[in-house]
This record gives structure tokens, C-alpha cells and sequence, in this order.
């Protein structure tokens, strides 16, 4: 166990639908991740926040958007859904934020299914 | 541009063999920590083994080590006395741009036959 929590584990939505996705990092980090991996892909580098701050975001679609809150969980709102956007959706983090030297720790994924 | 490179989309040997996996990345970063991150089916993503570019000595834990060539920008995975629980995804990874983002392989699928 990692201590990162993910919800839901699955979820299945419609094109067009909007859906949130909850992180809750490990107790005492203050990092954030979002990673986005498509059947049989690598891991694409979403969105990283810092103690409630956007720090680095990566490819990053417009109708997606994220945010950290006070108390650190961090939630990813996914918008107008394609089909392409099924996927497994990671979270994962850190203690600390830049330089990036220790590891990220990951939950257990959000696989969502649009249809 | 910041890349990193899996060549082997999969392997596969017999339990208690040694397996090698190949991770070559380009990075204009000068002090850098590379990771390899195992994915078993389970999905969740666990590292593996963590190396220091600023350090010469291969990173080792138990039966997982790597061989770093920093100059090649080459950054392998060995498994010794492989076990089926080995079986899994292996995704290398390192930070990029001012480490602010942490960038993945595409993955190597590896079996353990029994």
C-alpha cells in the first residue's frame, strides 16, 4: 500500500460527460501528480501541483483541468469526454517538488471507459 | 528534446534466469536521479531501483541492479534469479526540464516462464 488513494477504481461515462477524479496523497506530501496511460502506453505527465500551487503541467488537454486543495488532495475534472479519453489515470507523490530526487509514489489508478 | 527510449516492447525468459532491459534517455539535465518502475498486473506502479547520475556505482538492490552509463546516456535493468512474481510492466524514467516532471518509457512487458 502506498498510501496514495484513488476514486473511484473504475468508471464508466458517456461521450460528452464530465467526470472528477479524487487523489489523496501520502500523509506529509505536499506534491501532487497526475498521469494519464492509454492501453499499452507509457505514462503521460498530466499536471503537478505544489502545497496548493500548479507547478508543471504537461500535455494537458483544455477540457481537463485539476486542482490541489488546503487540506492536499488534489481532484482531475475530465470535460466533454471522448473516446479517447479511456484510459487509466494515475496520481501519485512526492514530499518535495523541484529538484524532483525521490520517488513518486502512485495510487492505484482511475480506469475510466468512455462509451 | 528530453526522450526516453525502451527498445524491447517485450520479453520473456524461464524462472531463475538473468534478464537484461534496455533504457537509453537524452537529457541536457546535469544532476539527475533515473528510476525504474515496475507495473505488475495489478496495475499499481512501484519502483524498483533509484540511481543517482552523479554517482559512478550501480545502484543494487537485492536482486535488481542497473548498469549506468552516464556518457551513453544508457540506463539498463538487470534481474537476477528471476522469479514469476517478477512478471510485470518495467517502465524506466527520468526527471525533465529543471526536474519539475518525471518522463516514462514506453514500457517493456516481461514474463517469467515457469
Amino acid at each position: 500500500d502506498s498510501g496514495v488513494t484513488q476514486t473511484p477504481k473504475h468508471l464508466i461515462t458517456a461521450t460528452g460527460q464530465r467526470v472528477t477524479l479524487r487523489c489523496s496523497p501520502r500523509s506529509g506530501d505536499l506534491s501532487v501528480y497526475w498521469y494519464q496511460q492509454s492501453l499499452d502506453q507509457g505514462l503521460q505527465f498530466l499536471i503537478q501541483y505544489y502545497n496548493g500551487e500548479e507547478r508543471a503541467k504537461g500535455n494537458i488537454l483544455e477540457r481537463f483541468s485539476a486542482q490541489q486543495f488546503p487540506d492536499l488532495h488534489s481532484e482531475l475534472n475530465l470535460s466533454s469526454l471522448e473516446l479517447g479519453d479511456s484510459a487509466l489515470y494515475f496520481c501519485a507523490s512526492s514530499v518535495g517538488s523541484i529538484p524532483l530526487t525521490g520517488e513518486l509514489f502512485f495510487g492505484e489508478g482511475s480506469r475510466l471507459t468512455v462509451l | 528534446a528530453q526522450t526516453v527510449t525502451q527498445s524491447q516492447p517485450e520479453m520473456s525468459v524461464q524462472e531463475a534466469e538473468t534478464v537484461t532491459l534496455s533504457c537509453t534517455y537524452d537529457t541536457s539535465e546535469n544532476n539527475y536521479y533515473l528510476f525504474w518502475y515496475k507495473q505488475p498486473p495489478s496495475r499499481q506502479m512501484i519502483l524498483v531501483i533509484r540511481q543517482e547520475a552523479y554517482k559512478q556505482q550501480n545502484a543494487t538492490e537485492n536482486r535488481f541492479s542497473v548498469n549506468f552509463q552516464k556518457a551513453a546516456k544508457s540506463f539498463s535493468l538487470k534481474i537476477s534469479d528471476s522469479q514469476l512474481g517478477d512478471t510485470a510492466m518495467y517502465f524506466c524514467a527520468f526527471p525533465i526540464q529543471g526536474a519539475q516532471k518525471l518522463v516514462f518509457g514506453q514500457g517493456t512487458r516481461l514474463t517469467i516462464n515457469p
